[in-house]
C-alpha cells in the first residue's frame, strides 16, 4: 500500500528565510505532483514531476524529485507573506492514475 | 472556459437525508475523480471514472454513490447521510494520460450532516 508523509505538517517561518518541505512515499512511483491550497479555496496545482531528478523552479518554489530515494523536496527561497499556504504532495502507484496523497504542510509566512 | 464546477457550494443536512452533488468539466477531460478533504487528513479518494459510462469505488466508497452518463459531468449521491459524512468534498478531472495526467480541481462542496 503506498503511503506518502509529508513533514514538517506545521511551519512558521519569517519572511525572507529559506526552507523545505520534504514529501517520503513508500512504494515505486515515477511521478509526483504538488499542489497548493489557501484557507477555504481549492486546490492549484504547482508542480508536476515527471522523471527521476526533475527538477521545476516557480518564482520563490523550487520543487525536486528523486525516484530512487522515494523523496521529494518544495524548497522556499527569501519567502514572502503571500506563500501562506499548504502545501500537498499527491503521488500515483506506478502504472496506476489514482493519486495518493499526503497530509499536507500548512506554512504560515510572518512579516 | 469554466474549467471545473461543482453545485451546490454550501449544504446542510439532516442524518438520513439523501442529495446528490453535480460536478461539470468543460476540459473534455476523460477521468473525473470524487475527493473528500477532513481536517489534517489530506484529500481521499470517494470514487473515479475514466470515461462515460464508467465508474470505479476508490479508498472510501461506502456511503457514496456515483454516475457518469455523460463525459463532462460526474455525480456523487449520498443516499442516507450520516454525520461522519461531514466535510468538504472536491471534483476534479484529469486528461487521463500518462504521463503527466494533472488533475484539475473544482471549488468544493461543504457539506454539514447533523
Amino acid at each position: 500500500e503506498l503511503k506518502v508523509e509529508q513533514n514538517p505538517l506545521f511551519l512558521s517561518m519569517q519572511e525572507g528565510k529559506n526552507y523545505t518541505i520534504y514529501c517520503n512515499y513508500s512504494t515505486t512511483s515515477d511521478r509526483l505532483y504538488w499542489y497548493r491550497q489557501d484557507p477555504g479555496k481549492s486546490l492549484e496545482s504547482l508542480f508536476v514531476l515527471l522523471s527521476n531528478g526533475a527538477v521545476k523552479q516557480e518564482g520563490r518554489l523550487m520543487a525536486s524529485l528523486d525516484t530512487k530515494a522515494r523523496l521529494s523536496t518544495l524548497h522556499i527561497t527569501a519567502a514572502v507573506h503571500d506563500l501562506s499556504a499548504t502545501y500537498f504532495c499527491a503521488v500515483p502507484p506506478r502504472g496506476n492514475y489514482q493519486l495518493i496523497w499526503g497530509a499536507g504542510t500548512k506554512l504560515i509566512i510572518k512579516p | 472556459n469554466a474549467g471545473v464546477t461543482q453545485t451546490p457550494k454550501f449544504r446542510v443536512l439532516k442524518t438520513g437525508q439523501s442529495m446528490t452533488l453535480l460536478c461539470a468539466q468543460d476540459m473534455n477531460h476523460e477521468y473525473m475523480y470524487w475527493y473528500r478533504q477532513d481536517p489534517g487528513m489530506g484529500l481521499r479518494l470517494i470514487h473515479y471514472s475514466v470515461g462515460e459510462g464508467t465508474t470505479a469505488k476508490g479508498e472510501v466508497p461506502d456511503g457514496y454513490n456515483v454516475s457518469r452518463l455523460k463525459k463532462q459531468n460526474f455525480l456523487l449521491g449520498l443516499e442516507s447521510a450520516a454525520p461522519s459524512q461531514t466535510s468538504v468534498y472536491f471534483c476534479a478531472s484529469s486528461q487521463g494520460q500518462i504521463p503527466s495526467n494533472e488533475q484539475f480541481f473544482g471549488p468544493g462542496t461543504r457539506l454539514t450532516v447533523l
